[in-house]
């Protein structure tokens, strides 16, 4: 059955450095993979979206993710964090043959000042 | 605007007491879905439904029950409700397009409290 599994359950970091959240996920080939954000008591927002067009792949608020076949990875980053970007962060798979989603358990971004 | 309601936001209930949480999209979407939220376990998805008339289990189904009427809505149902239940339920909807290649839109969330 698919997977997928955020490394980090917490990560900090200072404004204005670089952010990496990590997800990796359990099958070489996947259709599509997403990055939600969730700020505090709000609703799951989409950052961006991996459809195979492009392994590298832009979404909003400055944040992107590389698709890596080989590692089967899609890491999350941002050259430079803000303290607005402190929030948790969904990696989400579908799962292959149904028409059900599969959401890693979350990282939680901390952004100090 | 393009949007999932839900309601009620909140909701504090009684063990055994039956609830309905509402979900409704604007959008046209085919598919809906539902989600529970408890900390650490990330998303569980309940039931979806690919159209009215058509659902199917989540990896969270018991306890729950949900029917697909209209396009638009989309409810969920706890008959008897127990403190195990007590989370974070998001809805979400999104276009058809094969079995996973979209993205979904959720809701604002229903923070449900079961004493």
């Amino acid at each position: 059955a698919q997977s997928v599994t955020q490394l980090d359950s917490h990560v900090s970091v200072s404004e204005g450095t670089p952010v990496l959240l990590r997800c990796n996920y359990s099958s070489s080939y996947s259709p599509s993979l997403f990055w939600y954000v969730q700020h505090p008591n709000k609703g799951l927002q989409l950052l961006l979206k991996y459809t195979s067009a492009a392994t590298l792949v832009k979404g909003i608020n400055g944040f992107e993710a590389e698709f890596k076949k080989s590692e089967t990875s899609f890491h999350l980053t941002k050259p430079s964090a803000h303290m607005s970007d402190a929030a948790e962060y969904f990696c989400v798979v579908p799962s292959l043959g149904t028409y059900k989603y599969i959401f890693g358990t979350g990282t939680r971004l901390k952004v100090l000042a | 605007e393009a949007q999932v309601t839900q309601n009620p936001r909140y909701l504090i209930t009684v063990t055994g007491k039956k609830l309905t949480v509402t979900c409704s999209q604007n959008m046209n979407h085919e598919y809906m879905s539902w989600y529970r939220q408890d900390p650490g376990l990330g998303l569980r998805q309940i039931y979806y439904s690919m159209n009215v008339e058509v659902t199917d289990k989540g990896d969270v189904p018991e306890g729950y029950k949900v029917s697909r009427k209209e396009k638009r809505n989309f409810p969920l149902i706890l008959e008897s409700p127990s403190p195990n239940q007590t989370s974070l339920y998001f809805c979400a909807s999104r276009d058809p397009l094969g079995q996973g290649y979209n993205e979904q839109y959720f809701g604002p969330g229903t923070r449900l409290t079961v004493t």
